[in-house]
């Protein structure tokens, strides 16, 4: 099936830190990849839609500045949290869309992201 | 935002029993998704329903689909222990290829 691989795991820095997730789709192509931001005992919720070779599209209320998307490959897609501080920790997930069936989006594992 | 409800928020059944979950949504879909997490984990996709099926089993998975009261149900029959976990819907608000939008989630306690 398709796999999709996030790393690293678990990230503990300190404050001011930059931190960049990686987001891969092992053995499919994926145009489109989503993050998702995730607290403790809580769903999930949209950040934002990557999209290959574009700009990613931030939902309301995320700072594009401080949490930087880049898709520069079909199967690589980046989420940078610059200059992070403690109020940015939490569990963050990737989703990736096999083309061209769309659904169901295939998740990485998580990274659990914890700033001091 | 969240697009609907998950009910009970919490599960707590013996090995064995039947564990039934329901989730609303608000807009008009595709189709829905239901997913599993363990604790700390990613999720794993357990079964689709499209907007024009009401019902589709997988396993021991049984999901039901009520457009009309823009509902849905998950039912785990002969529980284990390894299916204590947290159970999310997810719905693509009618549009296919967008991003998931999920409800609160129902965390499931089997005990054996």
């Amino acid at each position: 099936g398709a796999v999709v691989s996030q790393h690293p795991s678990w990230v503990i820095c300190k404050s001011g830190t930059s931190v960049k997730i990686e987001c891969r789709s092992l053995d499919f192509q994926a145009t489109t990849m989503f993050w998702y931001r995730q607290f403790p005992k809580q769903s999930l919720m949209l950040m934002a839609t990557s999209n290959e070779g574009s700009k990613a599209t931030y939902e309301q209320g995320v700072e594009k500045d401080k949490f930087l998307i880049n898709h520069a490959s079909l199967t690589l897609s980046t989420l940078t949290v610059t200059s992070a501080h403690p109020e940015d920790s939490s569990f963050y997930i990737c989703s990736a869309i096999r083309q061209p069936m769309g659904q169901p989006q295939h998740f990485g594992d998580g990274t659990r992201l914890s700033i001091l | 935002s969240q697009q609907g409800e998950e009910d009970p928020q919490a599960l707590s059944i013996q090995e064995g029993e039947n564990a039934t979950m329901n989730c609303s949504y608000k807009t008009s879909i595709n189709n829905l998704q239901w997913y599993r997490q363990n604790s700390g984990r990613g999720l794993v996709h357990l079964i689709l329903i499209r907007s024009n099926e009401r019902e589709k089993h997988s396993g021991r998975l049984r999901v039901t689909l009520d457009t009309s009261k823009k509902s849905s149900s998950l039912l785990i029959t002969a529980s284990r222990a390894a299916d204590t976990a947290s159970y999310f819907c997810a719905t693509d608000a009618g549009q296919a290829g967008t991003a998931l939008i999920f409800g609160k989630g129902t965390t499931l306690s089997v005990s054996s």
